[in-house]
């Protein structure tokens, strides 16, 4: 178990541009979930995977943003033509009756 | 619809003092709730869960929390922290499809000598 791993950790861009973060959930969970967690708040829901299907998506995933996780194993989040409001640490975990949280990804759009 | 939450944005305690961090949910279905800590610059990491049986649920870093389902609180509770307790805690729940959890907005933990 060699827990999940993000990548990268840190991420500055500019305002519209594009950008992509990946996410490796441990090998055997079939379940894997994307947030975002802005400074002061709690993590909030994205969107969820079950091996390669994404099952639920939230309001929070605008159309600017797509997830992806072929073959069930890891999984990319991108986001197309950000914005300032985009800046956030992006949090992904896998599992099931517990989720296992990574690093993150902290997005800085200027 | 169910939510999280935390009723102190900040506690400031002394070393070796006991802690509480309270949380209420709501929710009209069965519970499963959780308590995350995050120190900086790090993801989260689970500290406990209630899923089902005793109320009272122990953790690690001997924090325990206790499921009162009459109250809908979830409060967790350390006998005596350590400096190194200082961090960002928050209680979650699992939503009513079971994918996904709701997390409330954190408790900042400060912990002085």
């Amino acid at each position: 178990d060699t827990g999940v791993s993000q990548d990268p950790r840190h991420k500055i861009t500019k305002r519209g541009q594009n950008v992509t973060f990946r996410c490796d959930p441990i090998s055997e969970h079939n379940r894997l979930y994307w947030y975002r967690q802005t400074l002061g708040q709690g993590p909030e829901f994205l969107t969820y995977f079950q091996n390669e299907a994404q099952l639920e998506k939230s309001r929070l995933l605008s159309d600017r943003f797509s997830a992806e996780r072929p073959k069930g194993s890891f999984s990319t989040l991108e986001i197309q033509r950000t914005e300032q409001g985009d800046s956030a640490m992006y949090l992904c975990a896998s599992g099931d009756r517990r989720q296992y949280f990574g690093p993150g990804t902290r997005l800085t759009v200027t | 619809a169910q939510s999280v939450t935390q009723l102190d944005s900040q506690v400031p305690v002394f070393e070796e003092a006991p802690v509480e961090l309270r949380c209420n949910y709501s929710s009209s279905v069965s519970v499963y709730l959780f308590w995350y800590v995050q120190y900086p610059n790090q993801g989260l990491q689970l500290l406990l869960k209630y899923l089902s049986g005793s109320t009272l649920v122990k953790g690690i870093n001997g924090f325990e929390a206790e499921f009162n389902k009459s109250q809908t609180s979830f409060h967790l509770r350390k006998p005596s922290v350590h400096i190194s307790d200082t961090a960002e805690y928050f209680c979650a729940v699992r939503n009513q499809a079971g994918t996904a959890l709701i997390f409330g907005k954190g408790t900042t933990l400060s912990v002085s000598s």
